[in-house]
């Protein structure tokens, strides 16, 4: 199956740190969702992304789609300890699955934050 | 309050034996879906389902399988034909006015004896 080339794997900060992490495709999507994942939980959706170039804020949260359809990054500005978990970037291949496309997943990059 | 509902939370299986995991959800989306989900991996699809009645293979489908009788629930099964059931299985459903988004329930961990 296809998969979202998502780097970094994992991350170790300083709290009040910022973090940047990115996802790369060799397809088009026309949908790029960010979600994070606590331990033992299901994911949960942080940020949505419809359009290329597109540039969304969810709090200290900030997202952008790439202008060639293939990228998406995620920041987070002055981490604090309750950012620790996994996050998971993923594309809606509109060739993928059913009629509206399905979504295909990173590896996600794991955060932990050093009070 | 409304959301994806799935049971149970830990599931421990015998060699041979089927097991069933439940997903409900009460938010009368149309679409349902069963990831798996390995340790440093992200989610791979084993089924989906866009109506009730009908459902269609993901990437590993094999040794699942699953059936939508009614639009709330999207049972998974996995067989004695999966020789590698230890994972964590996530439910989650859409409707096509939220643009793709999935809703996840909060999983259930398979375990073999």
């Amino acid at each position: 199956g296809q998969q979202l080339n998502q780097s970094p794997q994992s991350m170790f900060i300083q709290e009040g740190e910022d973090v940047s992490m990115n996802c790369t495709s060799s397809s088009i999507f026309n949908t790029w969702l960010w979600y994070k994942q606590d331990p033992g939980e299901g994911p949960v959706l942080l940020i949505a992304l419809y359009k290329a170039g597109e540039l969304t804020s969810n709090g200290r949260l900030t997202a952008q789609f790439g202008i060639t359809r293939k990228d998406s990054f995620l920041n987070i500005s002055a981490s604090i300890p309750s950012d620790v978990g996994i996050y998971f970037c993923a594309g809606q291949d509109p060739n993928y699955g059913g009629s509206q496309g399905n979504l295909i997943f990173g590896k996600g990059t794991k955060l932990s934050v050093k009070p | 309050d409304g959301g994806i509902t799935q049971s149970p939370k830990y599931l421990f299986r015998k060699e041979g034996q089927n097991v069933t995991l439940s997903c409900e959800q009460n938010l009368n989306h149309d679409a349902m879906y069963w990831y798996r989900q390995d340790p440093g991996q992200g989610l791979r699809l084993i089924y989906y389902s866009q109506i009730v009645n009908d459902f269609q293979k993901g990437d590993i489908a094999e040794g699942y399988s699953v059936s939508r009788e009614k639009k709330e629930s999207f049972p998974l099964t996995v067989t004695s034909a999966q020789k590698n059931p230890t994972a964590f299985y996530l439910c989650a459903s859409s409707t096509t006015r939220l643009g793709g988004k999935l809703f996840f329930g909060s999983g259930t961990q398979l375990s073999v004896l």
